[in-house]
């Protein structure tokens, strides 16, 4: 399979833990983005790599919030304190940039579903 | 307000035509895309158009941009239960070249 690949697809925990999300991209894909998606809502642009650069974050991505992409392959969202509020879909996506202004078409993983009690 | 509008429902026969509306606000926007997705999966990319073009035509799929009014639409022909999903339409936009998505059209094809 070359698609994205998310870990775990599921995640319950209890607010106040931490936990770690896994992102996949599609192998020769230089730029990895993190999306965050609430019921009824379309995804929000969290963070993005371009390699293993983190490049720009959003004013959504609180102190609580971490991602790496230490190699330039695979990446990591870390949230520390998890809150209520934190309970969403969060999607990776991956694409190939070779040109400024270019198409940037990204293809996204089945995402990872957060649910804090 | 949001960059990118979208009605929120849609129901149509199976067989007929759906046509998906989107408006968005940033001019410079230079790739417009729509993505579907089912329940509980991810984002599946369906097609896009670059905005010098004002239709693009992808077998069932016609997508049409005015850029002047900055509308675009989504037509599916022949539309089939398996087309019910949620569409978001979506711009590419800033230094990152993120997507900025609408809250998505829930597309219900009745028998």
């Amino acid at each position: 399979d070359t698609g994205v690949s998310q870990n775990p697809r599921h995640k319950i925990t209890k607010r106040g833990q931490n936990v770690t999300f896994r992102c996949d991209p599609i192998s020769e894909h230089n730029r990895l983005y993190w999306y965050r998606q609430t019921l009824g809502q379309g995804p929000e642009f969290l963070t993005y790599f371009q390699n293993e650069a983190q490049l720009e974050k959003s004013r959504l991505l609180s102190d609580r919030f971490s991602a790496e992409r230490p190699k330039g392959s695979f990446s990591t969202l870390e949230i520390q304190r998890t809150e209520q509020g934190d309970s969403a879909m969060y999607l990776c996506a991956s694409s190939l940039v070779t040109l400024a202004g270019g198409k940037n078409i990204q293809y996204f993983g089945a995402g990872t579903r957060l649910s804090v009690l | 307000g949001e960059d990118v509008e979208q009605s929120l429902f849609l129901s149509v026969r199976e067989g007929d035509s759906s046509v998906i509306n989107c408006t968005y606000t940033d001019s410079s926007s230079t790739y417009l895309y729509w993505y579907k997705q089912e329940p509980g999966a991810g984002l599946q990319l369906l097609t896009y158009i670059f905005s010098n073009m004002d239709m693009k035509q992808d077998q069932r799929l016609t997508v049409l941009l005015n850029k002047k009014d900055k509308h675009l639409s989504l037509r599916i022909a022949d539309t089939q239960t398996g087309d019910s999903a949620i569409y978001f339409c979506a711009e590419s936009m800033g230094s990152a070249r993120q997507l900025t998505f609408g809250s998505g059209t829930q597309l219900t094809v009745l028998p």
